[in-house]
């Protein structure tokens, strides 16, 4: 069975500066994807960033970046440059490739502070 | 590209009545649809996955009698909350696969069910 395990319920960082989420995950296959969901208080899930493991380069998309380190099966996710609309539940989520249903983590509640 | 929309929004029903969550893809076709259900605080719990035209896959523990999915065309999925009890209030989130083998799902708005 695949999990996938946020081990940091909560965090914070001052407007303008970079945090990192940490997300680690278990799986069998060889290839795979894994995604960063933001919620936010409207409770709209959205697709942050998503990473294909065949591809060594990490993937990025503005000031979101991941460090996807395969052989440790860890896929953190960095925001740079910390704006107020940051602000939001992190989900890290790995689907199946069978079912395609999705193993999402527990969460990172992210606060940004002006 | 790739909008999910849900009705609706927020509903209050009386215990013992059934109520009715719409889930639609507004600009594809989604052959697979998802159901979950998300309690205060916590993560995402996977309800069903909905097919077009076949039945509904519940998650082991789910009530298939009382969470009723239809999936009857390609861009609609409903989600019959039957006689409703107040342990059934919560937050219900439709997702939508694009096409298969894209594995990135697009989730609705959510609807939040309250039962009095």
């Amino acid at each position: 069975a695949q999990t996938v395990t946020q081990s940091q319920p909560e965090m914070s960082v001052q407007e303008a500066e970079t945090v990192t989420l940490s997300c680690t995950y278990d799986t069998s296959e060889s290839d795979y994807y894994l995604f960063w969901y933001k919620q936010p208080p409207s409770r709209q899930m959205i697709l942050v960033i998503r990473q294909e493991a065949y591809k060594q380069q990490n993937a990025t998309e503005n000031r979101f970046s991941v460090n996807f380190q395969k052989a440790a099966k860890s896929f953190s996710l960095k925001i740079s440059d910390s704006q107020l609309g940051d602000a939001a539940m992190y989900f890290c989520a790995l689907p199946n490739f069978g079912n395609e249903k999705l193993t999402f983590g527990t969460g990172t509640r992210l606060t940004i502070i002006p | 590209g790739a909008v999910v929309s849900q009705h609706p929004s927020r509903v209050i029903c009386k215990s013992g009545t059934s109520v009715k969550i719409e889930c639609r893809s507004l600009d594809f076709q989604a052959t697979t649809m998802f159901w979950y259900r998300q309690f205060p605080k916590q993560s995402l719990m996977l309800m069903a996955t909905s097919n077009e035209g076949s039945k509904a896959t519940y998650e082991q523990g789910v009530e298939k009698d009382k969470f009723l999915i239809n999936h009857a065309s390609l861009t609609l999925s409903t989600l019959t909350v039957t006689s409703a009890h107040p342990e059934d209030s919560s937050f219900y989130i439709c997702s939508a696969r694009v096409a298969r083998g894209n594995y990135e799902q697009y989730f609705g708005p959510g609807t939040r069910l309250t039962v009095t």
